[in-house]
């Protein structure tokens, strides 16, 4: 079965870090560009940033609302994508997706469960 | 930035009824534009990509259409399953960004 796992959320301090990550299983995870999306509670949905596949260079790309604060990295060897978030503030709260890119068009065809992040003193 | 702008905001139907969203782009996406159903508390779900392509194993009631700035998303006959929220996406340049979304609810 195709599927993605996220983990890694919890409640943290303003100021603090986070890493979630994200486990996938049933593709070729290497051959795919992998996404971080997140939705504050009662919001809409909202692009993170992604990594390419090591084939197009595996070079990320970020929201300004997280650029210099947020970093997505993968290990293609373990199947996995993660989510380092450092400075974290209040409206940084939300449940966290991580998503495939299906490679044509950018769509994003598979997602994660997501994992709740709440940034709270 | 590309903003993208869904209307209606929400809209009450009934089980049967024909129902069309629009999304607009603030300037040209070609056909980079997809669309995404999600219910409370679940992650999205993607049912069309390139504007009309109907994603793999999405009921064919489901079907996009438009290119440049204006876009549709048809429900040719309501079921029940499908009163949810449902946003539009461009992918043509990053930030990639999502329409406010069109609730769905039983009339």
């Amino acid at each position: 079965e195709v599927q993605l796992v996220e983990s890694g959320g919890g409640l943290v301090q303003p100021g603090r870090s986070l890493r979630l990550s994200c486990t996938a299983s049933g593709f070729s995870f290497g051959d795919y560009a992998m996404n971080w999306f997140r939705q504050a509670p009662g919001k809409g949905l909202e692009w993170v940033g992604f990594i390419r596949s090591q084939a197009y260079g595996g070079t990320t790309e970020y929201a300004a609302s997280v650029k210099g604060r947020f970093t997505v990295s993968r290990d293609d060897s373990k199947s996995f994508a993660y989510l380092q978030m450092n400075s974290l503030k209040t409206e940084d709260t939300a449940v966290y997706y991580c998503s495939r890119d299906r490679g044509e068009y950018d769509a994003f065809d598979i997602w994660g469960q997501g994992t709740v992040v709440t940034v709270s003193s | 930035d590309i903003q993208m702008t869904q209307s209606p905001s929400s809209l009450s139907a009934s089980v049967g009824d024909r129902v069309t969203i629009t999304c607009r782009a603030s300037q040209s996406v070609t056909n980079y534009l997809n669309w995404y159903q999600q219910k409370p508390g679940k992650a999205p779900n993607l049912l069309i990509y390139a504007a009309s392509t109907l994603q793999s194993g999405v009921p064919s009631r489901f079907s996009g259409s438009g290119s440049g700035t204006d876009f549709t998303l048809t429900i040719s006959s309501l079921q029940p399953e499908d009163f949810a929220t449902y946003y539009c996406q461009q992918s043509y340049s990053t930030p990639y960004i999502f329409g406010q979304g069109t609730k769905l609810e039983i009339k």
